[in-house]
């Protein structure tokens, strides 16, 4: 399968900080990534949908101002949490589609971000 | 009513029993079916996945979809203590964009050696 890699896999910052968080498709170019929130025994929530060269789409109730999605690049997209508070602590998940591969998507390893 | 129900677990076996796992969903507009298999503090892993009724099988794995039921199945054969994991099913809409992909809650299983 397609390989999604994910930076860092895990960081703590301190409340008030903000953290970015890489995603890159390594041996395909991809036009749309995706950024997921994963709480414990829930499901994955889309958070948002980042396109190359224009602004993220972002799910219903996602702050758009507070989480920061970049996609300069066919194969990086960013996801920054800005004035991170406790209540952002999660894993959060990136993954892409593979153009000519239809539906299917490959996911980032996690970041698991602790705010203390 | 949610769209994709899946029981969280977990589920435990013994090195060797078949393992059968499941979700229902409600949305009979769902026609892409996926299996993704998620290790503690990783990314899923896609597994399998499925566009059709019927059985897919690829290696101790079989997907099956009953679209008349709403109904989808992972089967592990001879299960080994390396697919202890979180097993999640994902579905989609034909046409939809990936934002569409709907995830079950994902089960947890343990197989003991």
């Amino acid at each position: 399968g397609a390989v999604v890699s994910q930076h860092p896999s895990r960081v703590i910052c301190k409340s008030g900080t903000s953290v970015k968080i890489e995603c890159r498709s390594l041996d395909f170019q991809a036009t749309t990534m995706f950024w997921y929130r994963q709480f414990p025994k829930k499901s994955l929530m889309l958070m948002a949908t980042s396109n190359e060269g224009s602004k993220a789409t972002y799910e219903q109730g996602v702050e758009k101002d507070k989480f920061l999605i970049n996609h300069a690049s066919l194969t990086l997209s960013t996801l920054t949490v800005t004035s991170a508070h406790p209540e952002d602590s999660s894993f959060y998940i990136c993954s892409a589609r593979v153009p000519g591969q239809g539906l299917l998507a490959f996911f980032g390893q996690g970041t698991r971000l602790t705010v203390v | 009513q949610k769209e994709v129900e899946q029981d969280p677990g977990p589920l435990s076996v013994p090195e060797g029993a078949i393992v059968s796992l499941n979700c229902t969903y409600s949305n009979s507009a769902f026609q892409y079916f996926m299996w993704y298999r998620q290790y503690s503090r990783k990314g899923p892993e896609l597994l399998m996945y499925t566009y059709s009724s019927g059985n897919k099988e690829d290696g101790r794995f079989t997907a099956q979809v009953d679209k008349s039921s709403k109904y989808i199945s992972l089967f592990i054969r001879d299960s080994q203590p390396s697919d202890s994991a979180t097993y999640l099913c994902a579905m989609t809409v034909y046409g939809g964009s990936q934002g569409n992909l709907i995830f079950g809650k994902g089960t947890k299983l343990s197989v003991k050696p």
